[in-house]
């Protein structure tokens, strides 16, 4: 059965560097998302991408963040200056968007530490 | 303002007993509703979805949930729990292609 495969599955980085988060959606899917859930916190939504361009994003996802699909296969999550706060569990989650009945598949997760 | 909430932090039940998870949602449009499970180190696997249709949706696992819109909930159920349940509960809500909004989860233990 197809998956959303995601790497590293953690991430160690000391705060002011930039870090690449990397997922590979389903292959015939056409909308990514990226989540996070600070430990003990619910999933909260990030960014959605659709077409080659951010659909939607949240007040979470500032100018630190950004999204890309550099190939066909791959769905990138870049921070660019980490803080403490970024420490989280980040998921991608892709879907068909064929038809009304659309489901989100999510990754396994990278856990992203920030020191 | 759209919102999902899962009232039970934590739930402890005893192996072979039933269980049920509560989860209401407030949301604008048509909702489409899902219950997702993780495990501990874990990512999220769907348990099952609701679209329309029958109200009454089952799942893998053999849970199921049940959509009732007067009440704006959408419980899941499951008639025999077995240890390897224990896990953490997600109830989510979206529409078609936008973002899920989640709840902040339930953490179902389960005693031998």
């Amino acid at each position: 059965e197809p998956e959303v495969t995601q790497t590293p599955s953690h991430q160690v980085t000391q705060m002011g560097q930039e870090v690449i988060l990397r997922c590979v959606p389903i292959s015939n899917h056409l909308y990514f998302y990226w989540y996070r859930q600070i430990l003990g916190q619910k999933v909260e939504f990030l960014v959605s991408f659709y077409n080659n361009e951010i659909s939607e994003k949240s007040e979470i996802f500032d100018d630190q963040f950004s999204v890309e699909r550099p190939d066909g296969s791959n769905f990138t999550l870049k921070i660019r200056s980490t803080k403490l706060e970024d420490s989280a569990m980040y998921f991608c989650a892709s879907s068909g968007g064929t038809g009304l009945s659309d489901t989100q598949y999510f990754g396994p997760g990278t856990r992203l530490t920030v020191l | 303002a759209q919102s999902v909430t899962q009232p039970d932090i934590h739930i402890t039940v005893s192996e072979g007993a039933s269980l049920e998870l509560r989860c209401n949602y407030s949301y604008g449009a048509t909702p489409y509703l899902f219950w997702y499970v993780q495990s501990p180190g874990q990512g999220l696997q769907l348990l099952l979805k609701y679209f329309s249709g029958d109200t009454l949706v089952q799942g893998i696992k053999g849970f199921e949930a049940e959509f009732k819109r007067s009440q704006s909930s959408f419980n899941l159920r499951k008639p025999s729990v077995h240890w390897s349940d224990a896990a953490e509960y997600f109830c989510a809500v979206g529409a078609y292609t936008d973002k899920l909004i989640f709840g902040t989860g339930t953490r179902l233990q389960v005693f031998p």
